[in-house]
Order: structure tokens, then sequence, then C-alpha cells
């Protein structure tokens, strides 16, 4: 199986700054690669699909570049309601897989 | 709008069974790939099985699960069935259904149920 590998685990940053957020893949899944926000208590939302395309309604601060095996997501001016977890999943292999997360946390 | 509501979750011994159900609304339920995703109490999603749209004919399994658990779906009643047996404290957490964005494709889950926890205890 493909396993995804984030980095940093936890992101200490403040209100307003640039957060940069990691996922490597241990083979290629060319940019079948999608990223979730977790908040407590609420299930995963998707934020973006092929690597870099946003989610419906998901505000333009967020972006998301990469392909093959390293993939990275900006959030360019962190809101309050930024503050989370974040998931990386690929969807290019059987069984997908999902990283371990990245806190962000002020 | 898309709704996707689980149940069946509980507390269970080890080496039991259980049966989750997802029942979909809000969308043609046949012509999308659906899926379980699992998550352990402070631990990250774990994608778990997935069955393609054409009501059976492709499966998938996660390693952790595979050979006890078994996904499936009745499109005639918009449900999707997780069947879990020989059951392990390994297995305690809460189980999502979830959709793909597009129809007949899979390229990210875009809808989620709010979950159902499953607690494996003696």
């Amino acid at each position: 199986e493909i396993v995804m590998t984030q980095s940093p685990a936890t992101l200490s940053v403040s209100p307003g700054e640039r957060a940069t957020l990691s996922c490597r893949a241990s083979q290629s899944v060319r940019s079948n690669l999608a990223w979730y926000q977790q908040k407590p208590g609420q299930a995963p939302r998707l934020l973006m699909y092929g690597a870099s395309t946003r989610a419906s309604g998901l505000p333009a601060r967020f972006s998301g570049s990469g392909s093959e095996t390293e993939f990275t997501l900006i959030i360019s001016s962190l809101q309050s309601e930024d503050f989370a977890v974040y998931y990386c999943q690929q969807y290019n292999n059987w069984p997908r897989t999902f990283g371990q997360g990245t806190k962000v946390e002020i | 709008q898309v709704h996707l509501v689980e149940s069946g979750g509980g507390v269970v011994q080890p080496g039991r069974s259980l049966r989750l159900s997802c029942a979909a609304s809000g969308f043609i339920f046949s012509n999308y790939a659906m899926h379980w995703v699992r998550q352990a109490p402070g631990k990250g999603p774990e994608w778990v099985a997935a069955m393609w749209y054409d009501d059976g004919s492709n499966e998938f399994y996660a390693d952790s699960v595979k050979g006890r658990f078994t996904i499936s779906r009745d499109n005639s009643k918009n449900t999707l069935f997780l069947q879990m047996n020989s059951l392990t404290h390994g297995d305690t957490a809460v189980y999502y259904c979830a959709r793909p964005r597009q129809p007949y494709l899979d390229t990210g889950l875009a809808h989620w149920g709010q979950g159902t926890l499953v607690t494996v205890s003696s």
C-alpha cells in the first residue's frame, strides 16, 4: 500500500501568517491527491482534490500544489477558523490511504 | 442536499460481529462509489472499504480488515452496509460513510455522515 507521510506533525502559527503543510507519497500517485480539514467532533471536510483544485466554496487563501510524490497545501493568511488538523489522502491506488495529519495551532 | 446517516454502532465483545448501515438521500445513490472510513479515538482517519457504483462487481478493502469485513449496498434502498466479523479492540472507532465528489469516479470524499461509534470491549 502507498504510505502517505505528512510534515510537520504540528505547526504553530499566528493569525495572519502563512502555513505550509507537506505530504509525501511512498510512490507516485500522479495528481490523485486530496486534502481534508478536520475540527474536533466533526467529520473531515474536503478542501482540495486533484492536488490543486479547491473544493466548492473554499476560500482562495487555500492553495495546493505538487504531483507524483510531493505535495503542498498552503494557507496564505491564517484565519481563526483555519486552526484544525489537516490530512492528505491518495486516491490513485487501492487501498486508499491517508496521511497521519498536521495539526495547525496557535 | 446530500444526506448520509450511519447506524448500527454500539458496544460489542471481541470476536463478535456487527453490521453498520448508511442511509443515503439527496442524490442518485446508484451512480456513486461509496466508502467507509473509520477514526479511532485521538487518531487520524483510516480508509476501510469501498464499493463501486455498479452494485457489487468491485469491492476494495484495507489490509487491516480484509477477510473480516464485507461492504455491500442495496441500490433499491439507497443503503450502504458494512458487515464486520471477528472484531478486535483495534476496530474501536467512529465509522463514517462517505461519498465522492462525482458520480462514476473517485476523486475525493466530499460528503460524510455524522459517524457511528463502534466500541469493541469485553
